[in-house]
């Protein structure tokens, strides 16, 4: 069974950093690309970041260009989402996701608030 | 970057209604479209990917179609676990961008 587990969401005050974590398992991690999505309660889907299977191309949102960086650890099975100078308006849960040909599988999201 | 416009924002149908959902691109997306089923308090599933492919354990009552800059959800007979948002993604080109969702009730 694919199973896709974030952590490491919280409270963290404007400026500041935190750094996500997906354990996957029940599948070959290193044969898909990787995606964060995130998503303000009560409102629509945004897509954050793609990293492909070998980590080696990596696309980002323009809003998080320059703040955000994903990487993954294949030996691992983990996808990582550092996120620098985090502003009120990044509050969200945020989701990893696995696929080639879009998001199949979903995790069950980790809440990121950013306040004072 | 590519704006994906859902209509309707919500809607309200009876058991067994046929319901129709539809997402209009501000330019073409190839065969880069995805459907994705939404419940409160849980992550999305995809329903549909490349416009019409049903993913695997979904109910054949959901359907895709489409093309170009216009794409649609069908759900055939509508049932009571079918109440939901429904999101639409293009992914032909970075950034992919989701339509705003359509809220489905059951009347």
């Amino acid at each position: 069974e694919v199973q896709l587990v974030e952590s490491g969401g919280g409270l963290v005050q404007p400026g500041g950093s935190l750094r996500l974590s997906c354990a996957a398992s029940g599948f070959t991690f290193g044969n898909y690309w990787m995606h964060w999505v995130r998503q303000v309660p009560g409102k629509g889907l945004v897509w954050v970041s793609r990293i492909n299977n070998g980590g080696s191309d990596i696309v980002y949102a323009d809003f998080v260009k320059g703040r955000f960086t994903v990487s993954r650890d294949n030996a691992r099975n983990t996808l990582f989402l550092q996120m620098n100078s985090l502003r009120a308006e990044d509050t969200a849960v945020y989701y990893c996701t696995r696929g080639n040909r879009g998001p199949d599988y979903w995790g069950q999201g980790t809440l990121v608030t950013v306040s004072s | 970057d590519i704006q994906m416009t859902q209509s309707p924002s919500s809607l309200s149908a009876f058991v067994g209604d046929r319901v129709t959902i539809t997402c209009r691109a501000s330019q073409g997306v190839g065969n880069g479209l995805n459907w994705y089923q939404q419940k409160p308090g849980k992550a999305p599933k995809r329903l549909i990917f490349d416009i019409s492919t049903l993913q695997s354990g979904v109910p054949s009552r959901f359907s895709g179609s489409g093309s170009g800059t216009e794409f649609t959800l069908t759900i055939s007979s509508l049932q009571p676990e079918d109440s939901a948002t429904y999101h639409c993604l293009q992914l032909n080109a970075y950034p992919w961008t989701f339509g705003q969702g359509t809220k489905v009730e059951i009347k």
